[in-house]
């Protein structure tokens, strides 16, 4: 039971590449979160999935597009990367009449 | 603008002394209260919730205290120890919208053995 977990660690992207993260979950969470964490900011949201083929924009969702491939999955993807998006990323997963969510380890992403 | 504030970027206290740590949020919308914890180079990991229908909950160590005429809350760590060492998040949501947790920026805690 790994929980949730994201891939790559670690990425560097030259401005304008793409790329996508990967985030998968065994925790049978009907919802799934992508975040980002910058310094001084806290956690920012930036989509949400509240259940298997929805998505939805969060606080910070310019710049990025997300797809809810099924239950355990959900990647966020980078069309044209830009030095505004160095950040830590994180997915999480939750479910339930409370909002608990449970977190990946994180995507530290820098974009040159 | 920010509905969840920790004013307090960092906090140091002696081992087995108590640790105090501060939340205040804006929105009256909120009803649903967590602190997380964060180490270097990992997730946040869940620590203890409270709902508005209570004023306070308690799970070993960890208290979290709610005031909602104050719209405040605080975690309290009794005694602390030096694996409390972390970066503290409080969060809160509505749980009659969307999902969404929101974030303050952050205590960092340092206890000093």
């Amino acid at each position: 039971n790994a929980g949730v977990t994201q891939t790559p660690k670690f990425q560097v992207l030259k401005t304008g590449q793409s790329m996508t993260l990967q985030c998968a979950q065994d925790m049978n969470h009907n919802s799934m979160y992508w975040y980002r964490q910058d310094p001084g900011m806290g956690l920012r949201l930036i989509y949400y999935s509240a259940s298997e083929g929805t998505t939805d924009k969060g606080e910070v969702p310019n710049g990025y597009n997300v797809s809810r491939l099924n239950k355990r999955e959900f990647s966020l993807r980078l069309e044209s990367a830009a030095p505004s998006q160095t950040s830590v990323y994180f997915c999480a997963g939750g479910q339930g009449e409370t909002d608990t969510q449970y977190f990946g380890p994180g995507t530290r992403l820098t974009v040159l | 603008d920010q509905q969840v504030k920790q004013n307090s970027p960092s906090l140091s206290v002696q081992e087995g002394r108590i640790s105090i740590l501060n939340c205040d949020y804006t929105n009256s919308m909120f009803d649903y209260f967590l602190w997380y914890k964060k180490y270097p180079a990992e997730g946040p990991t869940f620590l203890i919730s409270i709902s508005s229908i209570k004023d306070k909950n308690e799970d070993g160590r960890f208290t979290v205290f709610l005031n909602k005429s104050a719209k405040h809350l605080s975690l309290h760590i009794v005694p602390s120890q030096p694996g409390d060492s972390a970066v503290y998040f409080c969060a809160a949501s509505a749980l009659t919208g969307a999902n969404n947790l929101f974030f303050g920026t952050g205590t960092r805690l340092t206890v000093i053995p």
